[in-house]
C-alpha cells in the first residue's frame, strides 16, 4: 500500500466549468475527510465520510460542492460551475482507529491544485 | 468552536540547532487531540507527532517532542538537531475525540541554513 493517492495532481479549468477530483484512501481505512486549503492557510476541513456515509459537511461546502465516496473505497469531490475563488490545494486524508495510542491518525494524499481563470 | 493560533513570523534556524514553534489553542471540548504536521514545498501533510488531551507526559517521536502546557492551552513544537530536509511549513491542529475532523493553524514557515 503506497499511501492515499489523488488524481488528478494539477487542474487548470475555466470558470463556470464543472471540475471532478478523485481520492483513493488507504485500503483498510473507514474514514476519509477533504480539505481546502488557500494560498498562505492551513487546511479547512470541508466534509468526511465513515464508510459510505456523509457525516459531517462544513458550511464552507456550498451547494456547488458535492462529494461522494460509493461503497465506502475511493472519494470524488465535484465543483459545480467553478468561481475563481474556489482556487486552492484539495487535500484528502484518511484514517482508522490505531489502539496503541488510541486515536484516528490522518494520512493526507498529495492534493490537488485547482486553478480557475 | 475549535480555534488554533500560529502567529510567529518565519525562522531562519542554523543546522544542528533546535528549534521551537509555537502554538496555542482554544476550545470547549474536555477531550482532544492535538498534532502537528509538516508541509514540504511539494504540498503533502506529513504527520509528525501527537498529544493527547489527557496524556500526562509530553509526547516525543525521534528529534519532535511537543511541549504540552494543558492549563496554558499550548502545544509547542520542539524540533531538535535540525537538518536541511526540516525546511518547510510547520501546522498545529486539533481535534475533538468525537467527530476528529482536524482544525488547523496558518502555519509556521522554517528555513534551516548549513
Amino acid at each position: 500500500d503506497t499511501g492515499v493517492s489523488q488524481d488528478p495532481r494539477h487542474k487548470i479549468t475555466k470558470r463556470g466549468q464543472n471540475v471532478t477530483f478523485r481520492c483513493d484512501p488507504i485500503s483498510e481505512h473507514n474514514r476519509l475527510y477533504w480539505y481546502r486549503q488557500t494560498l498562505g492557510q492551513g487546511p479547512e476541513f470541508l466534509t468526511y465520510f465513515q464508510n459510505e456515509a456523509q457525516l459531517e459537511k462544513s458550511r464552507l461546502l456550498s451547494d456547488r460542492f458535492s462529494a461522494e465516496r460509493p461503497k465506502g473505497s475511493f472519494s470524488t469531490l465535484e465543483i459545480q460551475r467553478t468561481e475563481q475563488g474556489d482556487s486552492a490545494m484539495y487535500l484528502c486524508a484518511s484514517s482508522a482507529w490505531t489502539s496503541q495510542p488510541g486515536r484516528y491518525e490522518q494520512y493526507f494524499g498529495p492534493g490537488t491544485r485547482l486553478t480557475v481563470t | 468552536a475549535q480555534k488554533i493560533t500560529q502567529t510567529q513570523p518565519g525562522m531562519f534556524v542554523q543546522e544542528k540547532e533546535a528549534v521551537t514553534l509555537d502554538c496555542t489553542y482554544d476550545t470547549s471540548d474536555p477531550s482532544y487531540g492535538l498534532f502537528w504536521y509538516k508541509q514540504p514545498s511539494s504540498g503533502e501533510m506529513i504527520f509528525l507527532i501527537y498529544q493527547g488531551s489527557y496524556d500526562q507526559q509530553n509526547a516525543t517521536e525521534g528529534r519532535y517532542s511537543l511541549n504540552f502546557q494543558k492549563a496554558r492551552k499550548s502545544a509547542n513544537l520542539v524540533i531538535s538537531a535540525s537538518q536541511l530536509g526540516d525546511s518547510a511549513m510547520y501546522f498545529c491542529a486539533m481535534s475533538s475525540y468525537g467527530n476528529n475532523r482536524l482544525a488547523f493553524g496558518k502555519g509556521n514557515q522554517v528555513v534551516v541554513i548549513p
